[in-house]
């Protein structure tokens, strides 16, 4: 019983154009959600978060929106460079008493992003 | 800044063996936590230190699999038999502390591989 979802295992995209990675949850208790970026052999690394009270987190060339009511969150890259390649991972969790993450993360399976030149 | 060490990087190992993990955190760093991670899947926790105090344990196999952060610094985890199951990446990670995700930070695993 998957509660936080990528469907898609990989994704290809070109140089310079917009990446977007899906992931989609089922636990209606999770109120913060981060993506995580991962090389091969190497851990994962946070990338950018966003809590349930927003719908938009911006940084830099990434962009993560929230539709609560879908259950549903994306990241955008743009531009996408090759640099980006790597395995992103979605993970989501309850809010603490204090705001933030209470630190149990829940992820996903992961979507292997392909930038090609 | 220095970030988390981990040891072995690969380990392999026939079933019924034990073998050991060792994790350094980022120093000061209150909150450990060990991750699985299976060909595939996305990490899943095992257990979570604050200090050298369990916070969480509740996905951790107990029968087989240990794990102790002495004077709230290192963290060995264990496991006692090793099943062909528990072939995975073991993920440590550290953060200063637990109420803010974003400041996980992750070192770079231990691969298993039982035989």
């Amino acid at each position: 019983d998957q509660q936080v979802k990528q469907n898609s295992p990989s994704l290809s995209v070109q140089e310079g154009r917009i990446s977007i990675l899906n992931c989609d949850y089922t636990n209606s208790m999770f109120d913060y959600f981060l993506w995580y970026k991962k090389y091969p052999a190497e851990g994962p690394t946070f990338l950018i978060s966003i809590s349930s009270i927003k719908d938009k987190n911006e940084d830099g060339r990434f962009t993560v929106f929230l539709n609560k009511s879908a259950k549903h969150l994306s990241l955008h890259i743009v531009p996408s460079q090759p640099g980006d390649s790597a395995v992103y991972f979605c993970a989501a969790s309850a809010v603490s008493d204090y705001g933030g993450s209470q630190g149990n993360l829940i992820f996903g399976k992961g979507t292997k992003l392909s930038v090609k030149p | 800044e220095a970030g988390v060490a981990q040891s072995p990087r690969y380990k392999i190992i026939e079933k019924r063996q034990s073998v050991a993990f060792w994790c350094n955190p980022i120093s000061g760093h209150a909150t450990l936590y060990w991750y699985q991670q299976i060909l595939g899947q996305g990490p899943k926790l095992l257990i979570q230190f604050q200090n050298n105090g369990v916070v969480d344990d509740s996905q951790l196999p107990k029968d087989r699999f240990s794990a102790e952060r002495l004077k709230g610094v290192d963290s060995t985890l264990k496991i006692q038999p090793a099943k062909l199951e528990d072939s995975a990446v073991y993920l440590c990670a550290s953060s200063f502390w637990d109420r803010v995700a974003e400041t996980q930070y992750f070192g770079p695993g231990t691969r298993l591989l039982v035989l």
